[in-house]
């Protein structure tokens, strides 16, 4: 059974930083591409970074560009967020999501339940 | 980058009911569009990818057509568990973008 289980979220004052991991299990995560993408309260879904199953390819929305790092270690079978300068709009539910190609191919098929990250002052 | 348009943004049905949501893009994104489900408190769940093809799971009552810019999802009779948050996504390109979500109401 695949299993995603984000880990990481927490309370943060602005400008703070926070690193998000994701465990995957019951596939061969080496194998898959693997995006974030988060939620604000009440709001609708936004995708926030995606890296390939080698880490040859990352892409960034502009929102979080310069700010937000995708990381991969397929030998540990997790996939990592880390979060820089935030911002009170980077308040968000936070989900790992498994693209089912190597590539990026900007389609997921399983989602982790989300970890919540709340930055505040 | 490509906006994608729901409508409506809510709609109320009630159980067996036929119900159409509707996405359109902002520009020609072929058939690399799929739909999600989400309910609660939990995470979105993949309903249809590639426009038309059913995931793995998802019950034959939900089907999806469209290409280019213009894409349906259609629940043939309403279940109980369908009252929901639908939402669609383009994966023709780099960002990847969502609708705002259409919520199913009883």
């Amino acid at each position: 059974e695949v299993q995603l289980v984000e880990s990481g979220g927490g309370l943060v004052k602005p400008g703070g930083s926070l690193r998000l991991s994701c465990a995957a299990s019951g596939f061969t995560f080496s194998s898959y591409a693997m995006n974030w993408v988060r939620q604000a309260p009440g709001k609708g879904l936004e995708w926030v970074s995606s890296i390939s199953s080698s880490s040859s390819y990352i892409y960034n929305a502009d929102s979080v560009k310069g700010r937000f790092t995708i990381s991969r270690d397929n030998s540990k079978n997790s996939l990592y967020l880390q979060m820089n300068g935030l911002r009170a709009e980077d308040t968000a539910v936070y989900y790992c999501a498994r693209d089912p190609r190597s590539d990026v191919s900007r389609t997921t098929d399983y989602w982790g339940q989300g970890t919540l990250v709340t930055v505040s002052s | 980058d490509i906006q994608m348009t729901q409508s409506p943004s809510s709609l109320s049905a009630s159980v067996g009911d036929r119900v159409t949501i509707t996405c359109r893009a902002s520009q020609d994104i072929i058939h690399y569009l799929n739909w999600y489900q989400q309910k609660p408190g939990k995470a979105p769940k993949v309903l249809i990818f590639a426009a038309t093809t059913l995931q793995s799971g998802v019950p034959s009552r939900f089907s999806g057509s469209g290409s280019a810019t213009d894409f349906t999802l259609t629940i043939s009779s309403l279940q109980p568990e369908d009252f929901a948050t639908y939402y669609c996504q383009q994966s023709y390109s780099t960002p990847i973008t969502f609708g705002q979500g259409t919520r199913l109401e009883i």
